[in-house]
């Protein structure tokens, strides 16, 4: 395990299509969270998933976006009707839960979105 | 709502001189910092937490419950120490705020 994964890297669009993307968390961690990066901002979260269950979405979600963790291991985030706006960086991390040992959130190199 | 501000965008010193990267949080119950780091064309990663209380790579971080300040400070800077530096604020579900991140260069 190489840690937090996340395909594809790059990802060129145009205005109105659909995208998505994976992420593979470290095995062992049951939580699973989405950040957005645009520049010159840190993350923003977005949505994070404990085991198979979304249990939180950030108001930055709109309706466009659906993020799933099926089986409670990968998360795809999918975006439709992509707008210029929404182009930025997708960060991916996952953690243990609170009382299962550390919580630090581990995250992968991200997704960079370009919607042209 | 849990906010975090790092005042500074870039940060400039000279290697060996002293650093000190400003954090400062608001939020309503009893924070958990930390200290992310990304280094060039690399990903974030963490630094140091403020419960574990330990120094990483020379870098140590004190929570000022008082002024709600949690800076990152380092008696001697090095040119590896070049990167991106974000200060975060877990709330529930250990979700993270970021603030904007100071640009930390260190200069020969």
């Amino acid at each position: 395990d190489t840690g937090v994964s996340q395909d594809p890297r790059h990802k060129i669009t145009k205005r109105g299509q659909n995208v998505t993307f994976r992420c593979d968390p470290i095995s062992e961690h049951n939580r699973l969270y989405w950040y957005r990066q645009t520049l010159g901002q840190g993350p923003e979260f977005l949505t994070y998933f404990q085991n198979e269950a979304q249990l939180e979405k950030s108001r930055l979600l709109s309706d466009r976006f659906s993020a799933e963790r099926p089986k409670g291991s990968f998360s795809t985030l999918e975006i439709q009707r992509t707008e210029q706006g929404d182009s930025a960086m997708y960060l991916c991390a996952s953690s243990r839960s609170a009382g299962t040992g550390g919580t630090e959130a581990f995250f992968g190199q991200g997704t960079r979105l370009t919607v042209v | 709502a849990q906010r975090v501000t790092q005042p500074e965008k870039l940060l400039s010193v000279f290697k060996g001189a002293p650093v000190e990267l400003k954090c400062n949080y608001s939020y309503s119950g009893s924070p958990e910092l930390f200290w992310y780091v990304q280094y060039s064309r690399q990903r974030l990663q963490l630094l140091l937490r403020h419960i574990s209380r330990e120094s990483i790579k020379g870098f140590t971080a004190d929570l000022n419950k008082g002024e709600t300040s949690f800076h990152l400070k380092k008696p001697f800077a090095q040119e590896e120490d070049s990167a991106m530096y974000y200060c975060a604020l877990a709330g529930g579900g250990n979700k993270l705020t970021f603030g904007t991140g100071t640009q930390l260069k260190v200069e020969l």
